[in-house]
């Protein structure tokens, strides 16, 4: 078992370039999420996906794309990049279980630097 | 004001002490509630759920306080490998997740 990968591990964008970041996970789980790191704030939700074919808009989710491609893949798109992108990227999925609880796994994470 | 609130330390603690993080929320309606650890440059992981009636696993106990809407992570015997950032994390009843900035600890031989 992999649990979560992403790729790329590192990434430098010019401002305006495109690109897609990839996550799959071999858990089976049916809730994925994207989260970008920047210092001293802490995970923010930039998008999540509660199951295959369905995706919604978490707490930052301007200037990205998303695609719940199957239930294992779930891919974060920027569009046209800009210096404010400039984060550590962060693919999750979860597992819930009884009285509430969930656990989320999280893969490597994507170094990301636009210039 | 942030929706989760940690004090950010550094806490330099000597291997072998007690040491204890503090978060705050702002949402009355959260409902689940959970303490990660990140190492360095790596990814986060679970470290324990947190409930209402308060739980322990080997070290470390977690305490909730949903009237004060405050969450504690409590570490005994601290240990050289317990040097990382503890993040507090609350969710609502759905997808949202919170996550807290982090408290980052070191423990010195």
């Amino acid at each position: 078992n992999a649990g979560v990968t992403q790729t790329p591990k590192f990434q430098v964008l010019k401002t305006g370039q495109s690109m897609t970041l990839q996550c799959a996970q071999d858990m089976n789980h049916n809730s994925m999420y994207w989260y970008r790191q920047d210092p001293g704030m802490g995970l923010r939700l930039i998008y999540y996906s509660a199951s295959e074919g369905t995706t919604d808009k978490g707490e930052v989710p301007n200037g990205y794309n998303v695609s719940r491609l199957n239930k294992r893949e779930f891919s974060l798109r920027l569009e046209s990049a800009a210096p404010s992108q400039t984060s550590v990227y962060f693919c999750a999925s979860s597992r819930r279980w009884k009285q509430g609880g969930e656990t989320q796994y999280f893969g490597p994470g994507t170094r990301l630097l636009v210039l | 004001r942030k929706e989760v609130e940690q004090d950010p330390g550094p806490f330099n603690v000597p291997e072998g002490a007690t040491v204890a993080f503090n978060c705050t929320y702002s949402n009355s309606a959260s409902q689940s509630f959970f303490w990660y650890r990140q190492d360095c440059r790596k990814e986060p992981k679970l470290l324990m759920s947190v409930y209402s009636s308060g739980n322990e696993d080997g070290r470390f106990t977690a305490q909730l306080n949903r009237a004060s809407q405050y969450i504690s992570l409590l570490i005994r015997d601290s240990k050289l490998s317990d040097s990382a950032t503890y993040l507090c994390v609350v969710k609502d009843g759905g997808f949202k997740t919170i996550f807290g900035a982090g408290t980052r600890l070191f423990v010195k031989a």
